[in-house]
């Protein structure tokens, strides 16, 4: 069966630090990734995608990034990190294709808390 | 752009109550998907369910049931009797192409407090 490890689950980090989340998907191949951001007001921000090794989608613009070195395995990275990057961050996967019908596995998240 | 939308901000009930969690979405595509995920207060968001645009059967799974109008764009959770268990937040998803893939679009979220 698949399984997807998410850490660290909770962070604490000093403005201006870097930050680095990794996300592995294990059970299955090529999946597609994403990492979402959960603000304070509960809604899901999707931040990156990824269809395969090293091709890398961001949704929106910031202070982050993202790479994917290995088929199963997906960073969220940031050499700074700003106030305004705390939230909840998840990492889910679907199957590997070109549907609307997959649904989405989710990681256990990670609480990030800049100071 | 699509869209989902969750008017709900917060719920509360007491147990056994029966409670509905409102969800309305705007698309321009003719096929797509809807969903329903739960988060708990561990944070990890678990899949409910997946409903096709073509298929307008209303969908009950022990005491959680769903409806979905596609009248008036609507796609609906029930929860019957509800128990201190469900306390979580609630979350509608609507299934989205960018750019030749697919991902989810989110509403922001219901959260549902059950007091025994």
């Amino acid at each position: 069966s698949q399984t997807i490890h998410q850490w660290p689950a909770t962070l604490v980090q000093p403005v201006g630090s870097p930050l680095s989340l990794e996300c592995t998907v294990e059970g299955t191949s090529n999946p597609n990734l994403y990492w979402y951001r959960q603000a304070a007001g509960r809604g899901l921000q999707l931040l990156f995608y990824s269809v395969g090794i090293g091709q890398i989608s961001s949704e929106v613009p910031q202070n982050l990034s993202a790479s994917r070195p290995q088929d199963r395995q997906f960073i969220l990275s940031s050499k700074k990190l700003l106030l305004s990057d705390s939230g909840f961050y998840l990492c889910a996967w679907s199957v590997a294709g070109s549907s609307t019908n997959e649904k989405l596995f989710f990681g256990s998240g990670t609480q990030l808390s800049v100071l | 752009a699509q869209k989902v939308t969750q008017a709900q901000t917060e719920i509360s009930v007491v147990e056994k109550e029966d409670v509905t969690l409102d969800c309305v979405y705007e698309t321009r595509d003719t096929t797509y998907y809807l969903f329903w995920y739960k988060q708990p207060p561990s944070g990890e968001l678990v899949f409910l369910i997946r409903r096709n645009s073509f298929d307008e059967q209303n969908e009950i799974s022990g005491r959680y049931s769903w409806n979905f109008q596609k009248s008036t764009s609507s796609f609906n959770f029930t929860i019957t009797a509800s128990q201190v268990v469900d306390s979580a937040v609630y979350f509608c998803a609507l299934s989205e192409w960018l750019r030749g893939y697919s991902t989810l679009t989110f509403g922001k979220g219901t959260m549902l407090l059950v007091s025994p």
